[in-house]
């Protein structure tokens, strides 16, 4: 699986959009983008993931650069609760199962 | 709330002591995966499971070792414990761990103190 490069931390006001970026410029034509987050000590959770597309669901929108070298994960209205680790992760789909993290990048949104 | 249920949450224990650590999937899942999270070495993955067939190492010690059973239910099994040992550990489960769009859910972790 591709390495990812990440910011270690990021700050962000409360009620502005966060916008995290990940670096994957080895990443290969079956590899997809995975972003996960972990708050405090908790089990990290799913946010989204995706190929070449832009995603969004209800948690965050992906955008990844037409070269697929970059992706940028943005949470359009932080809060407070949004504090956390998060980890861009790359991964073939359909091969290597288990999840490789990095050190991800601890945002803080302050108030 | 994952659907992953672990057990203890919390466990403080001795060196040399002998520990188990639980894991419940959530309904349907048939893969669960291990995790050790210390404050040096971050989320490192340990072992995997798929439908009671191990399926992927990584680096797991040979003092720990895993099992699923035929009820899907998955336990982490640590010997001859260290003090370098203390950490959270973490269960996961997905479906299927081939399908493309396959994502992994969480626990909430057994936190181990070895003292």
């Amino acid at each position: 699986d591709a390495k990812t490069t990440q910011p270690p931390s990021m700050d962000c006001a409360e009620g502005r959009a966060a916008n995290l970026p990940c670096n994957h410029s080895t990443i290969s034509g079956n590899e997809y983008v995975y972003w996960y987050r972990q708050i405090h000590s908790q089990g990290p959770q799913y946010i989204i993931h995706g190929l070449k597309n832009n995603e969004t669901n209800e948690m965050a929108s992906l955008i990844i650069t037409e070269d697929r070298k970059s992706s940028t994960l943005i949470l359009p209205h932080a809060t407070l609760r949004d504090t956390a680790v998060y980890y861009c992760i790359v991964r073939v789909g359909g091969g290597s199962e288990k999840l490789v993290f990095g050190k991800g990048t601890k945002l803080t949104v302050n108030p | 709330d994952s659907g992953v249920t672990q057990t203890p949450k919390h466990l403080i224990t001795a060196t040399g002591q002998r520990v188990t650590l639980r894991c419940s999937p959530r309904s349907g899942d048939l893969s669960v995966y291990w995790y050790q999270q210390s404050l040096d070495q971050g989320l490192q993955f340990l072992i995997q499971y798929y439908n009671g067939e191990e399926r992927a190492k990584g680096n797991i010690l040979e003092r720990f070792s895993a099992q699923q059973f035929p009820d899907l239910h998955s336990e982490l099994n640590l010997s001859s414990l260290e003090l370098g040992d203390s950490a959270l550990y973490f269960c996961a489960s997905s479906r299927f761990p081939a399908a493309t769009n396959e994502k992994l859910f969480f626990g909430s972790g057994t936190q181990l103190s070895v003292l």
